[in-house]
C-alpha cells in the first residue's frame, strides 16, 4: 500500500549544486504534480504531467526541470541551487475524473546553504 | 483564474469547543472541492470532499457543505480534540480538465487540553 513515495527526505545542498528529487506512484495515475510548501505558507504548483511524455509548468518553475518517461515516475531536477529553493517539495498524483481525490506523498525537506 | 481564500490562523481551541474554518472561492463552472489536513512533519491527506453544489462531506466528525450561491466550502466540527491538531487546507479542482488543484493557504488549528 505504497502510494506516492518521494525520496530522499531531507537534504542539505550547497548552493550552485544539482540534485534530483525522486517520485514514484503505484496507482497507476495519470496525473502527476510537483509542490513546494515554503514555512508557513500554500502549496504552488512547479510543474504537473498529465500522461508519461507530457510535462506542463505550473505557477513557480523557474530553476527546475521535469521528467516524465514513465506513468509512474516523476523526478524533479533542482539544477543551480539557490537558497530560494528551500522548501518542502510535495509529490502527488490523482486519477483522470472530475472531483477525484489527490495523493500526496510525505515530502522532501530540502535546504539550500 | 481559480483561486481560493481561507481564514487565517492559528486557530486556538480548547478541547470539546466548535470548529469552523472559513473557506470561500473563486472558480468558473462547477469545480469540486476539499478539505485537506496536514499533520506536523507529514504530507497532506484527504480529509473530506464534496463534487457538487449542495453536497455535503463529512469525516472523523468534520463537515463541509459545498455552497455555490456563497462560493463557499466552510469547515466544522462540533467538539474538537488534541489529536485534530493540525493545518487545513481548502481546495478546488478545477471543472475545465486541465486537473489543476488550487489550494489555500491552510489554517493552523490548535488545540488546547
Amino acid at each position: 500500500n505504497a502510494g506516492v513515495t518521494q525520496t530522499p527526505k531531507f537534504r542539505i545542498l550547497k548552493i550552485g549544486q544539482s540534485m534530483t528529487l525522486q517520485c514514484t506512484q503505484d496507482m497507476n495515475h495519470n496525473y502527476m504534480y510537483w509542490y513546494r510548501q515554503d514555512p508557513g505558507m500554500g502549496l504552488k504548483l512547479i510543474y504537473y504531467s498529465v500522461g508519461a511524455g507530457i510535462t506542463d509548468k505550473g505557477e513557480v518553475p523557474n530553476g527546475y526541470n521535469v521528467s516524465r518517461s514513465t506513468t509512474e515516475d516523476f523526478p524533479l531536477r533542482l539544477e543551480l541551487a539557490a537558497p530560494s529553493q528551500t522548501s518542502v517539495y510535495f509529490c502527488a498524483s490523482t486519477d483522470t475524473g472530475y472531483g477525484n481525490t489527490i495523493y500526496f506523498g510525505e515530502g522532501s525537506w530540502l535546504t539550500v546553504v | 483564474g481559480d483561486s481560493v481564500t481561507q481564514m487565517e490562523g492559528p486557530v486556538t481551541l480548547s478541547e470539546e469547543a466548535f470548529l469552523t474554518i472559513n473557506c470561500t472561492y473563486t472558480a468558473t463552472g462547477y469545480p469540486s472541492l476539499f478539505w485537506y489536513v496536514q499533520y506536523p512533519g507529514e504530507g497532506l491527506q484527504l480529509l473530506l470532499k464534496a463534487t457538487k453544489a449542495d453536497d455535503k462531506g463529512s469525516n472523523k466528525g468534520f463537515e463541509a457543505t459545498y455552497r455555490k450561491e456563497t462560493t463557499s466550502f466552510h469547515l466544522e466540527k462540533g467538539s474538537v480534540q488534541v489529536s485534530d491538531s493540525a493545518v487545513y487546507f481548502c481546495a478546488l479542482s478545477d471543472a475545465s480538465g486541465t486537473y489543476k488543484y488550487i489550494f489555500g493557504t491552510g489554517t493552523r488549528l490548535k488545540v488546547l487540553a
